[in-house]
């Protein structure tokens, strides 16, 4: 079945600066890819996400990049603010139902 | 804007007492599922629900769990028999349609003694 694998586990930047996530998938019929923030205690909330007809998405200070042939995606934040810090869970989904969570990375913004 | 709720949201039981979690959909919304978390890990799928059946489960989903839509609002997971290791938080979420976008609910945080 599907394995998501995503790093780093734990990103620690300075208020400004960029973050970058990554992850890769094994199954290369996964054609969904969304991006969870999960903040302590709560729900995972979708923040964006992107579909295997396009290679690039971009909503504000938030991209998400597809590269179908390598099988990885990545979630870019930039001009990161302490609000940005929670955990991020990247998945893939074939199309059909089950998303497939990424093991998540904790991103710490210091102001 | 709509959200899933669910209920309760903490919830302590004794090992071996069934436990019922339940969710309150989005209403126009067709496909259900129930993920877990264990504390500091990732959500894992459960299983997922469309048209009053089980569309896919995963190996956690043994017969100690059920689901049921009793109404036309309501989706529950049931645990028959409750071990230590159930003890995590557990999602629902819902989707417009199989496929869209998944909205989770605040969660039901779930400890076994």
């Amino acid at each position: 079945g599907e394995n998501v694998e995503q790093h780093p586990s734990t990103l620690s930047v300075q208020e400004g600066d960029s973050a970058v996530i990554k992850c890769t998938y094994s199954d290369s019929a996964s054609n969904y890819f969304p991006w969870y923030k999960q903040e302590l205690g709560k729900r995972p909330q979708l923040i964006i996400d992107i579909r295997s007809n396009v290679g690039e998405k971009k909503d504000q200070r938030i991209a998400v990049t597809l590269n179908k042939t390598a099988k990885h995606f990545s979630l870019h934040i930039t001009e990161t603010q302490p609000e940005d810090s929670a955990v991020y869970f990247c998945a893939a989904s074939k199309g059909t139902d089950k998303l497939i969570f990424g093991t998540g990375t904790r991103l710490q913004v210091f102001p | 804007e709509p959200e899933v709720t669910q209920t309760p949201s903490h919830q302590v039981t004794q090992m071996g007492q069934e436990v019922i979690l339940r969710c309150v959909p989005i209403s126009n919304h067709l496909y259900f599922y129930w993920y877990r978390q264990i504390l500091g890990q990732k959500v894992e799928f459960l299983v997922s629900f469309y048209n009053n059946e089980i569309s896919e489960k995963s190996e956690i989903f043994d017969d100690q769990f059920s689901v049921e839509r009793p109404d036309g609002s309501n989706f529950t997971l049931k645990i028959r028999s409750t071990k230590l290791e159930d003890s995590a938080m557990y999602f629902c979420a819902s989707s417009l349609g199989g496929g869209e976008t998944q909205y989770f609910g605040p969660g039901t945080r779930l400890l076994v003694l």
